[in-house]
């Protein structure tokens, strides 16, 4: 079992929707960051939280460091949300553990 | 002006070929990544420098090596390319140490494929 599980895998929205993506993750870590995959491939860093929640726009990101779970919100949702987003975590000084990515489409 | 920079952005090789990626970030950050990004978009970690010191190596065959001529450039070279390798190639950078609470910012990617 990968250490990092992202749910749902794909998910589909209509514009205009909220979209909760769900991360779980098995081992103690100091921060989780949430990530974007633009369609072209490019990524972008979203998000790096170790307790609470943020905001930036129309996203948040929460975590519960108790039941090692994060979740990331997007309101009103529109087509150009569609992209890859990736949970990832990290533990003190080592790497980067990555989900699989939840691929998200917006449609119009 | 691009933070992270790779070139080139397409590579198309044959087997049994060398080929370098190359990697340069102009943020000033003291630590840079190599990710690999396989044919099921799964990321995983292959080499991080800080302050041109190799930090993290995953378990990657030795064919790959890392270089860092300074702390704002670090490059991957592949000896003996195979199929397997083909993947999508992502260059990152972040400040400070990589004790993993540290934004990265990521280049466009190398996409890699060996015929």
């Amino acid at each position: 079992k990968n250490e990092v599980e992202q749910s749902p895998q794909n998910l589909t929205a209509q514009e205009g929707e909220f979209i909760t993506i769900n991360c779980s993750y098995s081992v103690g870590i100091s921060a989780l960051h949430w990530l974007q995959q633009h369609p072209g491939g490019g990524i972008v860093s979203l998000f790096m939280l170790s307790s609470g929640k943020k905001k930036h726009g129309r996203l948040i990101a929460t975590i519960n460091i108790q039941e090692k779970h994060s979740s990331l919100h997007i309101t009103a949702s529109h087509p150009r949300d569609s992209a890859v987003y990736i949970c990832a975590v990290s533990r003190g000084s080592e790497k980067l553990v990555f989900g699989k990515g939840t691929k998200l489409t917006v449609n119009p | 002006d691009t933070a992270v920079s790779q070139t080139p952005k397409y590579l198309v090789t044959q087997m049994g070929n060398d080929k370098s990626i190359k990697c340069e970030q102009n943020l000033g950050h003291d630590t840079m990544y190599w990710y690999k990004q396989d044919s099921k978009k799964f990321l995983k970690i292959m080499f991080s420098y800080n302050n041109k010191e190799l930090i993290i190596n995953e378990t990657v065959p030795n064919r790959f090596s890392p270089k860092s001529p300074d702390k704002a450039h670090l490059n991957l070279h592949i000896n003996s390319l195979e199929l397997g390798d083909s993947a999508v190639y992502f260059c990152a950078s972040s400040q400070d140490h990589p004790r993993g609470q540290e934004t990265q910012y990521f280049g466009p990617g190398t996409r890699l494929l060996v015929l």
